[in-house]
């Protein structure tokens, strides 16, 4: 069973406006969440985090939104750029552990 | 660059040899993560280390796999007997009690 779920394989925006990526998880027991973002033929990078006690997190161009009650949260990139465009991972970490779950991934393109 | 080194980079082999892979973490982190990725699919957690000791292990970690982490600094992974189905991206991730890993550039295996 998959307790990450990005549904949108892929998202296209214009440069300069919002990009809101998506993440559903179904474990109550996660209590931190996190994006990473990876280039091809690279590992992946850590963007941002956020407490499962907060609903709101801001670094930059990029602020993580944690709605516990509908165990979704999501990434808001503004503005967009084009060297944003990069596959987005949406992870989560259960409270008695330390391993991180993935979801599947979103292709962000972003267009000039 | 102090960042989390792997090596190999590429390593292709033939089905039923067995394959070494190592991973210098960042020199301070003291946890040490194996994560592997296939085509489509988020990383997906095998193993992990708080210093020396293996404290963690998924179910994805056949008896064929092994991992050490010798005196808590570097580590490595061995797959025997390689079938086609370990062919993918294998990553290695390090932290130092926070949430949020940081991961190498990994090691492509390519079961042929």
């Amino acid at each position: 069973d998959q307790q990450v779920k990005q549904n949108s394989p892929s998202l296209s925006v214009q440069e300069g406006r919002i990009s809101i990526l998506n993440c559903d998880y179904t474990n109550s027991m996660f209590d931190y969440f996190l994006w990473y973002k990876k280039y091809p033929a690279e590992g992946p990078t850590f963007l941002i985090s956020i407490s499962s006690i907060k609903d709101k997190n801001e670094d930059g161009r990029f602020t993580v939104f944690l709605n516990k009650s509908a165990k979704h949260l999501s990434l808001h990139i503004v503005p967009s750029q084009p060297g944003d465009s990069a596959v987005y991972f949406c992870a989560a970490r259960r409270s008695t552990g330390t391993a991180l779950i993935f979801g599947k991934g979103t292709t962000l393109s972003v267009s000039s | 660059d102090t960042g989390v080194s792997q090596d190999p980079r590429h390593k292709i082999t033939k089905r039923g040899q067995n394959v070494t892979f190592r991973c210098d973490p960042i020199s301070e982190h003291n946890r040490l993560y194996w994560y592997r990725q296939t085509l489509g699919q988020g990383p997906e957690f095998l193993t992990y280390f708080q210093n020396e000791a293996q404290l963690e292990k998924s179910r994805l970690l056949s008896d064929r796999f092994s991992a050490e982490r010798p005196k808590g600094s570097f580590s490595t992974l061995e797959i025997q007997r390689t079938e086609q189905g370990d062919s993918a991206m294998y990553l290695c991730a390090s932290s130092h009690g926070a949430p949020e890993a940081f991961f190498g550039q990994g090691t492509r295996l390519t079961v042929v």
